[in-house]
């Protein structure tokens, strides 16, 4: 019954190896965003996908970059991973009414290890 | 700016209240959330509460805010060990639509 899935759970990359996190959902909601959470830290907003619209947050690093394909895929690509973009990387999506208390939905999180 | 804070850690004994507690900045928020993230785990809404109430109740849950100070409480009753997780408050930015702004995070620790 996963609503949204991630994919994996857990990558090991090489520095500077590009390396894509995927997500994928079952509720259909026109809204996806991608979270960065380091250890201890608030999860923090990278950017997220209003429909086909790509949204950027003024201080996601150009390394980083997402697709989404169609409604249920989101990827996510980090061209040149460096040591500090070790971090749990989170999908969520959400329903965007039109009403402000649209609930978001959290994938289980993809672990990235950077070596 | 864009702020929310929150103790990191939280030690209780079973069957005892936990409250933790949250500030944020934005006045202008509409909603605060309470979201619980256990190991390994992505984050689960708990509950929320709409700027212009001063409390919610949801079965062991009370959510209690202070708009004047920009405060805002969770407890939970009768803490079982199932409680042990890390609670997330968050706050959704005025600026965007549901863009949400998390604290770090407290870590709430159950013991017998």
């Amino acid at each position: 019954d996963a609503m949204v899935i991630q994919n994996p759970r857990y990558q090991v990359t090489q520095f500077g190896k590009p390396v894509t996190l995927s997500c994928s959902q079952t509720l259909n909601h026109n809204v996806m965003y991608w979270y960065q959470q380091k250890s201890s830290q608030a999860p923090k907003l990278l950017f997220h996908y209003y429909d086909k619209d790509f949204n950027n947050e003024a201080d996601t690093p150009d390394n980083f970059q997402s697709r989404r394909p169609n409604t249920s895929f989101c990827f996510l690509d980090i061209r040149s991973p460096g040591l500090g973009d070790a971090a749990m990387y989170l999908c969520a999506t959400s329903s965007a009414t039109g009403f402000s208390n649209e609930k978001l939905f959290f994938g289980s999180g993809t672990q990235l290890s950077v070596l | 700016g864009e702020d929310v804070e929150q103790s990191l850690f939280l030690s209780v004994r079973e069957g005892d209240s936990s409250v933790i507690n949250c500030t944020y900045t934005d006045s202008s928020s509409t909603y605060l959330y309470w979201y619980k993230q256990e190991p390994g785990a992505g984050l689960q809404l708990l509950t929320y509460i709409f700027s212009n109430m001063d409390m919610k109740q949801d079965q062991r849950l009370t959510v209690l805010l202070n708009k004047k100070d920009k405060h805002l409480s969770l407890r939970i009753a009768d803490t079982q060990t199932g409680d042990s997780a890390i609670y997330f408050c968050a706050e959704r930015f005025s600026g965007g639509y549901n863009k949400l702004i998390f604290g770090a995070g407290t870590r709430l620790a159950v013991h017998p």
